[in-house]
């Protein structure tokens, strides 16, 4: 079975800063795993998805994350925000890219 | 990027009573799937459906659920009838093979009184 802990509910940084989002997974077999965001009354979009090679992933908008199996870990970073990377974050693992499964999602707010 | 869109956006109706939401996947998908939402939860998957058969689904798509794509128009899932705890955003998503990126709608938000 696949599960996902997103441990941040929300993360709150100022413009220009860092950020790092958290993501645990849990999975039997060599997971898909994603990331999506959520900008208000819009359907999820996909940042970036690894299956295998590179443990680091590049997405889109200069967002990137990071595989590792022995932390079971994938999270997602990004060098510096912008007031419109502002949405909900969700962290997402499947077995076969066919079922889902997300986590809680978390809310960042990026602060002028 | 590719869109999905849904209808309606919001839809509200009485416990008991039958609602049908309607998706309309990108033009050349082929795979089709529901997720439901309830408010403050995970997003968590209903089912998928491939060439006119349902592929896959969880223990929360119960037997007063059903999805169709008639003559290849919109892909519905319909539940007949509603109850109370059916309230949540039902998301549509559709991908052109199996282990394709899944495009997700803007959701169905449907609070059952």
């Amino acid at each position: 079975a696949q599960s996902v802990t997103q441990p941040d509910a929300r993360v709150t940084v100022s413009e220009g800063a860092s950020l790092q989002l958290r993501c645990k997974y849990s999975s039997s077999v060599t997971p898909y795993l994603f990331w999506y965001v959520q900008y208000p009354r819009q359907g999820l979009q996909l940042l970036l998805k690894y299956y295998s090679g590179d443990p680091v992933v590049q997405g889109v908008n200069g967002f990137e994350a990071e595989f590792s199996k022995s932390n079971s870990s994938f999270h997602l970073r990004k060098a510096s925000v912008h007031w419109s990377d502002s949405a909900v974050y969700f962290c997402a693992v499947s077995n076969n890219n066919n079922r889902i499964f997300f986590g809680d999602g978390t809310q960042l707010v990026v602060k002028p | 990027g590719p869109k999905v869109l849904q209808i309606p956006s919001h839809q509200i109706i009485d416990m008991g009573q039958m609602v049908t939401l309607n998706c309309d996947p990108v033009s050349n998908h082929l795979y089709f799937y529901w997720y439901k939402q309830i408010l403050g939860q995970q997003m968590e998957f209903l089912v998928n459906f491939y060439n006119g058969k349902v592929m896959e689904k969880s223990k929360l798509f119960k037997d007063q659920f059903s999805v169709e794509r008639p003559d290849g128009s919109y892909f519905t899932l319909k539940i007949q009838p509603t109850a109370l705890e059916d309230s949540a955003v039902y998301f549509c998503a559709s991908s052109l093979g199996a282990e394709d990126t899944q495009y997700f709608g803007p959701g169905t938000r449907l609070l059952v009184l």
